[in-house]
């Protein structure tokens, strides 16, 4: 079926650890999203990309980094230097070339917890 | 800068009662979006709407918008218990911002007996 896959569902981080989750889409999306949700919040933006090997900051980027290799897939790094990590991170994609207006469609989440 | 407010925030309402979710946002805006998140859970689409005017209705929900007032509606019919649930809406942001969504701080609507 196709659709948006995030691995892992729940990620512990130790202090001063980097960890990346995954973000795979089999949806031939041009355009991939990481937002990040913190209890009983809205989404914020952190990076996005509209096409490969190109990606833009959103309003929250500090301390993290993302790559994009190929059209499929989107990791998205935390690194140590983002103080305070825990949230439910979610990633979308949708389709550029029919025009904006289309739906965007989100994974079913990451849930990172600093320990 | 692009802001989307809803309200109310939080809701709570009796099973059988209507109630209105307001969506307000700041700049021109043509395309909203209305997602339902359960808790724990990944967003869920509900409604897109394309254009001044449009209305779309699902079961006991319905949306509609007014771009000249960047006004959107979410209107709950007769509540039942299983639409207890957050809602957002978020609006498309431009090309400089790759066509993101941004969104609402979301309603959080506890349907009770």
């Amino acid at each position: 079926d196709g659709g948006i896959t995030q691995s892992p569902k729940y990620l512990f981080r130790k202090e001063g650890q980097n960890v990346t989750l995954s973000c795979e889409q089999n949806l031939n999306h041009d355009a991939m999203y990481w937002y990040r949700q913190d209890p009983g919040q809205g989404l914020r933006l952190i990076y996005y990309s509209q096409i490969v090997n190109d990606f833009q900051k959103g309003d929250i980027a500090e301390g993290y980094s993302v790559s994009r290799e190929k059209k499929e897939s989107f990791p998205l790094t935390v690194t140590s230097a983002q103080k305070n990590p825990t949230a439910f991170y979610l990633c979308a994609s949708r389709i550029l070339r029919a025009g904006y207006g289309n739906t965007i469609y989100f994974g079913e989440g990451s849930w990172l917890t600093v320990v | 800068e692009l802001k989307v407010e809803q309200n109310p925030l939080f809701l709570s309402m009796q099973e059988g009662k209507n109630y209105t979710i307001y969506c307000n946002y700041s700049t021109t805006s043509d395309r909203l979006y209305w997602y339902r998140q359960d808790p724990g859970k990944s967003l869920e689409s509900l409604f897109v709407l394309l254009s001044n005017g449009a209305v779309k209705q699902e079961g006991r929900l319905m949306a509609s918008l007014d771009t000249k007032a960047r006004l959107s509606t979410l209107h709950i019919t007769a509540a039942v218990h299983d639409l207890s649930a957050t809602y957002f809406c978020a609006v498309d942001l431009n090309s400089n911002s790759g066509y993101a969504l941004n969104f609402g701080k979301g309603t959080s609507l506890l349907v009770t007996p």
